[in-house]
């Protein structure tokens, strides 16, 4: 079955306090990027990556940083997470940027 | 960047309704407008999309149309149904790199 996974789905954690969010899909797709969702925002692009070992910043980048070294996988890493940081997170996987994009089920992250 | 507005950011509407939701964009080289459909507690899911060189398209109920010229582009949802309840959200997309969204627009479909 096609799809994209995201792990954990909920976490709670405090000030500081390194964590990644881990992202995998089996579409094979070139494109993967990361969003958060808040209330009245939408869903805002963190990073994004066309291929592997390349990544750029989209519009929230600060206090957020990424890899990917596998076409497969696309790990979030907070290094030092602060409470605004609480959000919905939201991977996603496409052929392109100008394709559909395939989100996981999403990140539930509180950070007290 | 691109700016990406979205209005309204809320809209109910009578069963069998239409509901028009609208969204402006700001970067002239954009080339593809998405929308995408949020059922509460799910992942967004696209429902229908556009292309630049496409002034319009549709999918049964649903349609999009893109103006170029204004740089605006609208979902038209027909004959609406509860199932459609949800949160929609427009994007454009800066050539094959960023994709924007619009801060999205809960839609209530009343019986």
């Amino acid at each position: 079955e096609a799809q994209v996974t995201q792990n954990p789905r909920y976490l709670i954690t405090v000030t500081g306090k390194k964590l990644t969010v881990t992202c995998s899909q089996n579409m094979n797709h070139e494109y993967m990027s990361w969003y958060r969702q808040d209330p009245g925002l939408g869903l805002r692009q963190i990073y994004y990556s066309m291929n592997v070992e390349v990544t750029d910043k989209g519009d929230v980048p600060e206090g957020y940083k990424v890899s990917r070294k596998e076409k497969r996988n696309f790990p979030l890493i907070l290094e030092s997470p602060s409470p605004n940081q609480t959000s919905l997170y939201f991977c996603a996987s496409s052929l392109g940027a100008a394709d559909t994009q395939y989100f996981g089920p999403g990140t539930r992250l509180t950070v007290l | 960047g691109e700016n990406v507005e979205q209005h309204p950011s809320t809209l109910s509407v009578q069963e069998g309704d239409s509901a028009v939701i609208k969204c402006t964009y700001s970067d002239s080289a954009s080339n593809y407008f998405p929308w995408y459909k949020q059922e509460l507690g799910k992942r967004p899911q696209l429902i229908i999309d556009i292309r630049s060189n496409v002034g319009e398209k549709k999918d049964q109920r649903i349609a999009v149309t893109l103006n170029k010229t204004a740089k605006h582009f609208s979902l038209h949802i027909t004959e609406t149904q509860p199932e459609d309840s949800a949160v929609y959200f427009c994007a454009a997309s800066e050539g094959d790199y960023k994709l924007s969204f619009g801060a999205g627009t809960t839609v209530t479909v009343r019986a």
